[in-house]
């Protein structure tokens, strides 16, 4: 049972430039979360998707998109990358709110994204 | 805003002993998270907390939530090198039918021979 797959597993980016992420969720797992973690600090939520939709976003400017597939896999995008978009980008999954009781959200190694 | 804060964020000690890692957050919550980080790894699940007086175990590691005072707790019993890792707490509240996580900014534990 593959878990949540993450790729590229590290990226080098210069500054004003675009990146793609992508993510595909653990099996059985209908829900997709991204997360920003920069150095020594704790994940910071950027987005939900489900069915399709953005759900839920956190406090993140619009560079920061995203889209999910009809197969529940994910791509997060950041436009016009700043040397402050350095961090590791962590995706996690989950079955939607409603229909999970104690499973956790299950999350990928993530990818390392350096502005430079 | 939901804040969480957890204390210690940084903890040194010694193999044997025992220690406990506090996490307080600002409004109710749905779900209380306990994840562990190795260096350069991804979070890896520990415990669910869903209710008052929930309290959960895992050989060395047992957590507890106490809703009414916004309080989670780990307890580290007889601590071993292999439990040397970053500790975060992760409260979830659900809005509009949708969820995300808010993280505190971790416990760096390290224990000693």
């Amino acid at each position: 049972d593959a878990g949540v797959t993450q790729s590229p597993t590290h990226l080098i980016k210069t500054r004003g430039q675009q990146v793609t992420l992508r993510c595909s969720p653990k099996s059985g797992h209908d829900t997709v979360s991204w997360y920003q973690q920069a150095l020594g600090q704790g994940p910071q939520f950027i987005f939900q998707y489900y069915e399709e939709e953005e759900r839920q976003r956190g406090n993140f400017p619009d560079r920061f998109s995203g889209h999910q597939f009809p197969n529940y896999s994910s791509e997060l995008n950041v436009n016009a990358l700043l040397l402050g978009d350095s961090a590791l980008y962590l995706c996690a999954s989950s079955l939607y709110l409603g229909l999970r009781r104690d499973s956790p959200l299950h999350f990928g190694n993530g990818t390392r994204l350096t502005v430079t | 805003e939901l804040k969480v804060e957890q204390n210690p964020l940084f903890l040194s000690m010694q193999e044997g002993k025992n220690y406990t890692i506090y996490c307080n957050y600002s409004t109710t919550s749905d779900r209380l998270y306990w994840y562990r980080q190795d260096p350069g790894k991804s979070l890896e699940s520990l415990f669910v907390l869903l209710s008052n007086g929930a309290v959960k175990q895992e050989g060395r590691l047992m957590a507890s939530l106490d809703t009414k005072a916004r309080l989670s707790t780990l307890h580290i019993t007889a601590a071993v090198h292999d439990l040397s890792a970053t500790y975060f707490c992760a409260v979830e509240v659900a809005r509009g039918g949708a969820d995300g996580l808010t993280f505190g900014k971790g416990t760096h534990l390290i224990i000693q021979p």
